[in-house]
């Protein structure tokens, strides 16, 4: 059963232009969401994280949206760079576990 | 500070040999997960310590074990190897729960 679901496998986006990446998930007690980034054969790189009582939360050109009602969360990456392509991967965890469910991921492609 | 630190970074080994594989956490940080990324299954949970004790654990076989020292390093062991055991193996650090994991490159493993 996959908790947590990236239903894109792939997205390409202009350089400049905003990258917008999806992630639903079921589980309705999970309590805050990551986004993470990754090269192959590298481990994932932290970009942003999201507390379930937010909404939204933005680091620089990073923005995460949450719709707790509708049970997605999605990215935002503007403006899109050549250097964001990139395997992404979001993840759900409680707080009483540092167990992180993944998604299957969105391979990103920026293009000049 | 340095990051996560995983030795070795690559091996082969032979069906029903053992395997381990060792994760040095960021200084500080208390907490290390292990992590399985294969093509199919994508990043799978494996398990997560705390001080020495194993606070959750994936849906993996009794083949698949770990522990943590009092210094917070960690290893994980695989007794019997299987073809399907070729993955990359990560772990994750990070202060606690609550707080985002911080991944290391990650130990290659081939099994032939």
């Amino acid at each position: 059963d996959q908790q947590v679901k990236q239903n894109s496998p792939s997205l390409s986006v202009q350089e400049g232009r905003i990258s917008i990446l999806n992630c639903d998930y079921t589980n309705s007690m999970f309590d805050y969401f990551l986004w993470y980034k990754k090269y192959p054969a590298e481990g994932p790189t932290f970009l942003i994280s999201i507390s379930s009582i937010k909404d939204k939360n933005e680091d620089g050109r990073f923005t995460v949206f949450l719709n707790k009602s509708a049970k997605h969360l999605s990215l935002h990456i503007v403006p899109s760079q050549p250097g964001d392509s990139a395997v992404y991967f979001c993840a759900a965890a409680s707080y009483n576990t540092d167990k992180l469910i993944f998604g299957t991921g969105t391979r990103l492609q920026v293009f000049p | 500070k340095a990051g996560v630190t995983q030795t070795p970074r690559y091996l082969i080994k032979t069906r029903g040999q053992q395997v381990t594989l060792s994760c040095s956490p960021i200084s500080g940080h208390r907490s290390v997960s292990w992590y399985q990324q294969t093509p199919g299954q994508g990043l799978q949970f494996l398990f997560e310590y705390f001080s020495e004790t194993q606070r959750n654990k994936g849906n993996f076989p009794g083949r698949f074990s770990g522990r943590q020292f009092s210094n917070s390093r960690s290893e994980m062991n695989v007794s019997t190897l299987e073809l399907g055991d070729s993955a990359l193996y990560l772990c994750a650090s990070s202060l606690g729960t609550g707080n985002e994991q911080f991944f290391g490159p990650g130990t290659r493993l081939t099994v032939l």
